[in-house]
């Protein structure tokens, strides 16, 4: 059990350009989840996955952010024509089941800065 | 829907002394409960969850918590505070119904004084 891993760590982007991010979960983790985490605020939720289903995606996911879970294993998510706004620690969480009970195991996050 | 109120953003306590950090949510139906704490530059690490059962919950590096229906509180106690506690404490809900996402509240910035 390495955890979840998050790659980059860190991005910094000009306003305009396209952004993707990775998340590889625990192995055999069949939910995964997206949160975002601006400075001051706690993490917010994004988007999840029920393996290679996603199955819910949040008010603040704009047409710009999309994720995809290819063969329920890693998942990328990836924001078109980034805006200063979005500049935040993009969190991924994975859990074992899809049981309310279950943890979720955060990863480091990716920080991602739009000049 | 669910959501958490965690009051005081920065708590300042002294090495040694009591560490209380308050979190009162909100859920339309029954809650599960979670603190997390964060170390600069890591991911988020689960102190301790309530789900179902007794309702004080003890979790890891000397921590508890006691859910309180009756109070919609969550409340996480250390008796006596170590420098390594400094770090952001984030409480968060989820519901006992649906797609398990959490609602963390905005966290508290724990600063331990020698």
């Amino acid at each position: 059990d390495t955890g979840v891993s998050q790659d980059p760590r860190h991005k910094i982007t000009k306003r305009g350009q396209n952004v993707t991010f990775r998340c590889d979960p625990i192995s055999e983790h069949n939910r995964l989840y997206w949160y975002r985490q601006t400075l001051g605020q706690g993490p917010e939720f994004l988007t999840y996955f029920q393996n290679e289903a996603q199955l819910e995606k949040s008010r603040l996911l704009s047409d710009r952010f999309s994720a995809e879970r290819p063969k329920g294993s890693f998942s990328t998510l990836e924001i078109q024509r980034t805006e200063q706004g979005d500049s935040a620690m993009y969190l991924c969480a994975s859990s074992p089941r899809d049981r309310g009970t279950d943890t979720q195991y955060f990863g480091p996050g990716t920080r991602l800065t739009v000049l | 829907a669910q959501s958490v109120t965690q009051l005081g953003s920065h708590v300042s306590v002294s090495e040694g002394a009591l560490v209380l950090l308050r979190c009162n949510y909100s859920s339309s139906v029954p809650p599960y409960l979670f603190w997390y704490v964060q170390y600069p530059n890591q991911g988020l690490q689960l102190l301790l969850k309530y789900t179902t059962g007794a309702t004080l919950v003890k979790g890891i590096n000397g921590f508890e918590a006691e859910f309180k229906k009756s109070e919609t509180s969550f409340h996480l106690t250390k008796p006596s505070a170590h420098m390594s506690d400094a770090a952001e404490y984030f409480c968060a809900v989820s519901g006992a119904y649906g797609n398990n996402r959490l609602a963390f509240g905005k966290g508290n910035q724990v600063v331990v004084i020698p």
